[in-house]
Protein backbone atom coordinates (compact mmCIF):
# COMPACT_ATOMS: atom_id res chain seq x y z
CA UNK A 1 0.00 0.00 0.00
CA UNK A 2 0.88 3.45 -0.29
CA UNK A 3 3.41 4.61 2.43
CA UNK A 4 4.96 8.04 2.79
CA UNK A 5 9.02 8.01 4.59
CA UNK A 6 9.94 10.88 6.09
CA UNK A 7 13.55 11.78 7.64
CA UNK A 8 15.24 12.00 9.59
CA UNK A 9 13.30 11.29 12.62
CA UNK A 10 15.14 14.06 14.97
CA UNK A 11 17.26 16.64 14.15
CA UNK A 12 18.93 18.88 16.89
CA UNK A 13 20.67 22.56 15.46
CA UNK A 14 22.39 25.50 16.96
CA UNK A 15 20.12 28.70 16.33
CA UNK A 16 21.23 29.89 12.99
CA UNK A 17 21.96 27.39 11.54
CA UNK A 18 19.79 25.98 8.68
CA UNK A 19 17.54 22.44 8.52
CA UNK A 20 16.19 20.25 6.63
CA UNK A 21 13.47 17.54 6.31
CA UNK A 22 12.80 14.95 3.17
CA UNK A 23 10.09 12.86 2.75
CA UNK A 24 9.53 10.31 -0.27
CA UNK A 25 6.91 8.55 -1.15
CA UNK A 26 6.21 4.74 -2.87
CA UNK A 27 3.81 6.34 -5.15
CA UNK A 28 3.09 9.47 -7.62
CA UNK A 29 1.07 11.99 -5.15
CA UNK A 30 -1.32 14.24 -6.64
CA UNK A 31 -0.02 16.54 -4.01
CA UNK A 32 2.06 17.10 -0.65
CA UNK A 33 1.37 19.07 2.50
CA UNK A 34 3.33 20.45 5.11
CA UNK A 35 2.13 20.41 8.75
CA UNK A 36 3.92 22.07 11.72
CA UNK A 37 3.04 20.93 15.40
CA UNK A 38 4.43 22.56 17.81
CA UNK A 39 5.40 21.04 21.84
CA UNK A 40 2.10 19.96 23.38
CA UNK A 41 0.22 21.30 20.31
CA UNK A 42 -1.62 20.07 17.43
CA UNK A 43 -0.73 19.86 13.81
CA UNK A 44 -1.08 23.30 11.55
CA UNK A 45 -1.42 23.70 8.33
CA UNK A 46 1.89 24.98 6.58
CA UNK A 47 1.36 24.81 2.77
CA UNK A 48 0.40 22.67 0.13
CA UNK A 49 2.19 21.46 -3.36
CA UNK A 50 0.96 20.55 -6.49
CA UNK A 51 2.89 20.81 -9.26
CA UNK A 52 5.90 18.81 -10.67
CA UNK A 53 9.19 20.72 -9.67
CA UNK A 54 6.91 22.89 -7.78
CA UNK A 55 8.93 25.24 -5.30
CA UNK A 56 7.22 27.74 -2.89
CA UNK A 57 8.71 30.08 -0.34
CA UNK A 58 7.43 31.12 3.06
CA UNK A 59 9.66 33.86 4.99
CA UNK A 60 12.90 31.47 5.52
CA UNK A 61 10.82 27.82 5.12
CA UNK A 62 11.60 26.61 1.49
CA UNK A 63 9.17 23.78 0.25
CA UNK A 64 10.02 21.75 -3.01
CA UNK A 65 7.92 18.78 -4.85
CA UNK A 66 10.08 16.51 -6.95
CA UNK A 67 10.12 15.94 -10.68
CA UNK A 68 8.15 12.79 -9.73
CA UNK A 69 5.57 13.86 -7.73
CA UNK A 70 7.01 11.38 -5.12
CA UNK A 71 9.44 13.41 -2.90
CA UNK A 72 9.24 16.40 -1.21
CA UNK A 73 11.33 18.55 1.09
CA UNK A 74 11.57 21.70 3.48
CA UNK A 75 14.27 23.39 4.48
CA UNK A 76 14.50 26.31 7.23
CA UNK A 77 17.11 28.69 7.00
CA UNK A 78 19.02 30.51 9.67
CA UNK A 79 16.77 28.32 12.40
CA UNK A 80 15.09 30.68 14.90
CA UNK A 81 14.16 28.75 18.38
CA UNK A 82 10.52 29.58 17.79
CA UNK A 83 10.74 27.13 14.57
CA UNK A 84 11.01 24.61 17.29
CA UNK A 85 8.20 21.43 16.79
CA UNK A 86 7.85 18.29 14.67
CA UNK A 87 7.44 18.86 10.59
CA UNK A 88 5.19 16.29 9.09
CA UNK A 89 4.79 15.94 5.33
CA UNK A 90 1.17 14.50 4.24
CA UNK A 91 0.89 12.63 0.76
CA UNK A 92 -2.13 12.63 -1.34
CA UNK A 93 -2.59 9.64 -3.21
CA UNK A 94 -5.55 7.81 -3.10
CA UNK A 95 -5.76 8.76 0.38
CA UNK A 96 -3.89 11.07 2.86
CA UNK A 97 -1.19 9.58 4.74
CA UNK A 98 1.08 11.59 7.28
CA UNK A 99 5.11 10.59 7.43
CA UNK A 100 6.69 10.08 10.29
CA UNK A 101 7.69 13.41 10.82
CA UNK A 102 10.96 15.54 12.06
CA UNK A 103 11.11 16.86 15.19
CA UNK A 104 13.19 19.85 15.17
CA UNK A 105 15.13 21.39 18.20
CA UNK A 106 17.02 24.40 18.44
CA UNK A 107 19.86 25.27 20.73
CA UNK A 108 20.25 28.79 21.68
CA UNK B 1 -14.32 31.27 17.34
CA UNK B 2 -12.58 28.15 17.60
CA UNK B 3 -12.89 26.00 14.56
CA UNK B 4 -12.64 22.67 15.65
CA UNK B 5 -13.06 21.84 19.01
CA UNK B 6 -12.94 18.86 21.03
CA UNK B 7 -13.78 17.78 24.48
CA UNK B 8 -12.27 16.96 26.39
CA UNK B 9 -8.55 17.79 26.51
CA UNK B 10 -7.58 15.36 29.06
CA UNK B 11 -9.24 11.94 29.64
CA UNK B 12 -7.90 9.65 32.57
CA UNK B 13 -9.46 6.31 32.77
CA UNK B 14 -9.03 2.90 33.97
CA UNK B 15 -9.09 0.25 31.79
CA UNK B 16 -12.10 -1.96 30.51
CA UNK B 17 -14.42 1.64 31.17
CA UNK B 18 -16.27 3.07 28.16
CA UNK B 19 -15.73 7.00 27.57
CA UNK B 20 -16.86 9.47 24.83
CA UNK B 21 -14.79 11.99 22.95
CA UNK B 22 -16.62 14.87 21.21
CA UNK B 23 -15.76 17.02 17.99
CA UNK B 24 -17.48 19.73 16.14
CA UNK B 25 -16.34 22.58 13.52
CA UNK B 26 -17.70 25.76 12.54
CA UNK B 27 -15.96 25.96 9.41
CA UNK B 28 -18.81 24.67 7.32
CA UNK B 29 -16.54 21.65 6.27
CA UNK B 30 -18.05 18.78 5.06
CA UNK B 31 -15.43 15.57 5.82
CA UNK B 32 -14.51 15.04 9.44
CA UNK B 33 -11.64 12.78 10.10
CA UNK B 34 -10.23 10.96 13.90
CA UNK B 35 -6.38 10.40 14.12
CA UNK B 36 -4.49 8.57 16.50
CA UNK B 37 -1.22 9.89 17.67
CA UNK B 38 1.24 7.52 19.83
CA UNK B 39 3.78 8.38 22.25
CA UNK B 40 6.45 8.61 19.40
CA UNK B 41 3.80 11.50 17.10
CA UNK B 42 2.91 9.08 14.28
CA UNK B 43 -0.27 10.17 13.46
CA UNK B 44 -2.56 7.86 12.08
CA UNK B 45 -6.31 8.21 10.65
CA UNK B 46 -8.87 5.74 11.79
CA UNK B 47 -12.02 7.43 10.57
CA UNK B 48 -13.08 9.64 8.35
CA UNK B 49 -16.62 10.94 7.65
CA UNK B 50 -18.19 12.84 4.62
CA UNK B 51 -21.43 15.09 4.88
CA UNK B 52 -22.40 12.23 7.87
CA UNK B 53 -21.38 9.20 5.76
CA UNK B 54 -18.13 6.94 6.83
CA UNK B 55 -16.11 6.71 3.67
CA UNK B 56 -12.64 5.76 5.37
CA UNK B 57 -12.57 3.07 8.24
CA UNK B 58 -8.84 1.98 8.71
CA UNK B 59 -8.03 -1.44 10.45
CA UNK B 60 -9.41 -0.09 14.23
CA UNK B 61 -10.70 -2.40 16.62
CA UNK B 62 -14.51 -2.46 16.85
CA UNK B 63 -14.47 -0.88 20.42
CA UNK B 64 -14.54 2.49 18.42
CA UNK B 65 -17.51 3.66 17.15
CA UNK B 66 -17.63 7.35 15.50
CA UNK B 67 -21.11 8.62 15.38
CA UNK B 68 -21.87 11.77 13.08
CA UNK B 69 -25.02 13.25 13.89
CA UNK B 70 -24.72 16.25 11.36
CA UNK B 71 -22.09 17.12 8.86
CA UNK B 72 -20.62 19.70 11.80
CA UNK B 73 -19.89 17.24 14.81
CA UNK B 74 -18.00 13.73 14.41
CA UNK B 75 -18.13 11.51 18.19
CA UNK B 76 -15.99 9.13 18.80
CA UNK B 77 -16.97 6.17 21.23
CA UNK B 78 -14.59 3.58 22.92
CA UNK B 79 -15.85 0.63 24.70
CA UNK B 80 -13.51 -1.64 27.12
CA UNK B 81 -10.63 0.87 27.13
CA UNK B 82 -7.44 -1.21 27.06
CA UNK B 83 -3.58 0.48 28.19
CA UNK B 84 -2.62 0.61 24.20
CA UNK B 85 -5.52 3.01 23.26
CA UNK B 86 -3.44 5.66 25.40
CA UNK B 87 -2.60 8.15 23.07
CA UNK B 88 -3.97 11.80 21.86
CA UNK B 89 -6.77 11.48 19.66
CA UNK B 90 -7.11 14.35 16.95
CA UNK B 91 -10.33 15.77 15.02
CA UNK B 92 -9.46 17.22 12.07
CA UNK B 93 -11.91 18.65 9.30
CA UNK B 94 -11.61 19.61 5.27
CA UNK B 95 -13.70 21.22 2.83
CA UNK B 96 -14.78 18.66 0.26
CA UNK B 97 -14.67 15.09 -0.04
CA UNK B 98 -11.96 12.45 0.40
CA UNK B 99 -9.02 12.94 -1.79
CA UNK B 100 -9.44 16.55 -2.92
CA UNK B 101 -6.23 17.82 -1.09
CA UNK B 102 -7.96 20.18 0.83
CA UNK B 103 -5.94 21.12 4.18
CA UNK B 104 -6.96 19.49 7.45
CA UNK B 105 -7.60 21.87 10.26
CA UNK B 106 -7.00 19.99 13.49
CA UNK B 107 -8.39 20.71 16.74
CA UNK B 108 -6.13 20.62 19.95
CA UNK B 109 -6.23 17.16 20.49
CA UNK B 110 -7.96 15.07 23.74
CA UNK B 111 -4.97 12.32 26.11
CA UNK B 112 -6.60 9.80 26.92
CA UNK B 113 -4.42 8.21 29.31
CA UNK B 114 -5.55 4.13 30.48
CA UNK B 115 -4.42 3.03 33.69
Amino acid sequence: GQQVMQIPQYQHVQEGEDFTTYCNSSTTLSNIQWYKQRPGGHPVFLIQLVKSGEVKKQKRLTFQFGEAKKNSSLHITATQTTDVGTYFCAGQGGKLIFGQGTELSVKP
Amino acid sequence: DTAVSQTPKYLVTQMGNDKSIKCEQNLGHDTMYWYKQDSKKFLKIMFSYNNKELIINETVPNRFSPKSPDKAHLNLHINSLELGDSAVYFCASSQGGRGNGSPLHFGNGTRLTVT
